[in-house]
């Protein structure tokens, strides 16, 4: 069972463009956070969101946690190529386990 | 400041050998774990740490074991490697809501 859905999966758009990716889930969390994945490289952490409704922008990706704390989203304005990469969210559960969802791939072309 | 190092980067095995995939943090975070990213099925958590001497299953454990004897040291040891085995690995060390991850191993088995 995948407790966070990622959606679109994949994602290719213009440079310039705006872009929204999502993260859903049927489970209520206390945080969620938003990470991003360059090839053979580790997810480096982008965000942290924790109160329902909560807005937290940096530089030109802004995020959103949903009001009842069940979902989020990333909105990528004027996308650059450097904002290509595999966008995960994630969330504890249970006994301090960390789950993540399986990620939206963004490939911005020039 | 080193972080969280894994070693190796890659790794090819042969089917029914065993082998330990290291990794260690100069954080002092209490809680470690281990994933594994496979295409199309995200981060998996595979075991997980609270602190030395406590340690638990996560989504995927079977075939690896663990054991956490200082707060630096969490290695991940494959016991008779099979092909499906075959996957990318991360370590994480985390405080609070933060995970920090390594570089990952890159693990074949043939």
């Amino acid at each position: 069972t995948q407790l966070l859905e990622q959606s679109p999966q994949f994602l290719s758009i213009q440079e310039g463009e705006n872009l929204t990716v999502y993260c859903n889930s049927s489970s209520v969390f206390s945080s969620l956070q938003w990470y991003r994945q360059e090839p053979g490289e580790g997810p480096v952490l982008l965000v942290t969101v924790v109160t329902g409704g909560e807005v937290k922008k940096l530089k030109r990706l802004t995020f959103q946690f949903g009001d009842a704390r069940k979902d989020s989203s990333l909105h990528i304005t004027a996308a650059q190529p450097g904002d290509t990469g595999l966008y995960l969210c994630a969330g504890f559960y249970g006994n301090n386990r960390l789950a993540f969802g399986k990620g939206n791939q963004v490939v911005v072309i020039p | 400041n080193a972080g969280v190092t894994q070693t190796p980067k890659f790794q090819v095995l042969k089917t029914g050998q065993s082998m330990t995939l290291q990794c260690a943090q100069d954080m002092n975070h209490e809680y470690m774990s281990w994933y594994r990213q496979d295409p199309g099925m995200g981060l998996r958590l595979i075991h997980y740490s609270v602190g030395a001497g406590i340690t638990d299953q996560g989504e995927v454990p079977n075939g690896y074991n663990v054991s956490r004897s200082t707060t630096e040291d969490f290695p991940l040891r494959l016991l008779s490697a099979a092909p499906s085995q075959t996957s990318v690995y991360f370590c994480a060390s985390s405080r609070g809501w933060e995970a920090f991850f390594g570089q990952g191993t890159r693990l074949t088995v043939v």
